[in-house]
């Protein structure tokens, strides 16, 4: 399965800013997705994002508040935007397989305290 | 509405004795589902997935699943609980189309020694 890298790994900031989150791939993907995961709950989908087209947003999130970059299949960067302590949360990325190696790989996640 | 349950949200174990996390799923079509585990400060880890064939999956660290068509369920098992089995585990689910996947709410797991 594919190796994700992910950073930062943590960061605390301060309300008002934004911070990009970084996820770099091993091996190229058609589909990598962004999650979100407050403390103490499930994760929860952002956004899909697909190579040269527009992510794709679940209800609820809004491209101005978190922005998504997909340049090429092995990277893509998630904004978070002008920052609340309501943003603060786990942030993951992920990568489909295919095929008989169809599954799910997670990044590390970033930890983010927005105070 | 397709959705991944996982009804417990907590479950207590004695080291040694068997464990079982339940799951349940509402998917379209074929389900591809799995399990994941998340330490404290930890991302998620794959434990094991269900794409098709045996019904009884094998997975990491000694556990196993058991896919249950008539029952919706893909509930985690383990013979012999230890201690460091002790972590939040998600159950999550998609069609076999690779559109979507969902997460169940977590199960925090207690094994005590």
């Amino acid at each position: 399965s594919a190796v994700i890298s992910q950073k930062p790994s943590r960061d605390i900031c301060q309300r008002g800013t934004s911070l990009t989150i970084q996820c770099q791939v091993d091996s190229q993907v058609t589909m990598m997705f962004w999650y979100r995961q407050q403390p103490g709950q499930s994760l929860t989908l952002i956004a899909t994002a697909n190579q040269g087209s527009e992510a794709t947003y679940e209800s609820g999130f809004v491209i101005d508040k978190f922005p998504i970059s997909r340049p090429n299949l092995t990277f893509s960067t998630l904004t978070v935007s002008n920052m609340s302590p309501e943003d603060s949360s786990i942030y993951l990325c992920s990568v489909a397989g295919a095929g008989n190696n169809y599954g799910y790989t997670f990044g590390s996640g970033t930890r983010l305290t927005v105070v | 509405a397709q959705s991944v349950a996982q009804p417990e949200d907590q479950v207590n174990v004695a080291e040694g004795n068997p464990l079982t996390v339940k799951c349940t799923y509402s998917v379209s079509g074929n389900p591809y589902l799995f399990w994941y585990v998340q330490y404290p400060n930890r991302g998620l880890q794959f434990l094991l997935k269900y794409i098709t064939g045996d019904n009884l999956v094998k997975g990491s660290y000694g556990f196993e699943a058991e896919f249950n068509k008539s029952q919706t369920s893909f509930h985690l098992k383990k013979p012999s609980a230890l201690v460091s089995d002790s972590a939040l585990y998600f159950c999550a689910g998609g069609p076999d189309n690779f559109n979507k996947f969902y997460f169940g709410s977590g199960t925090k797991l207690n094994v005590k020694p």
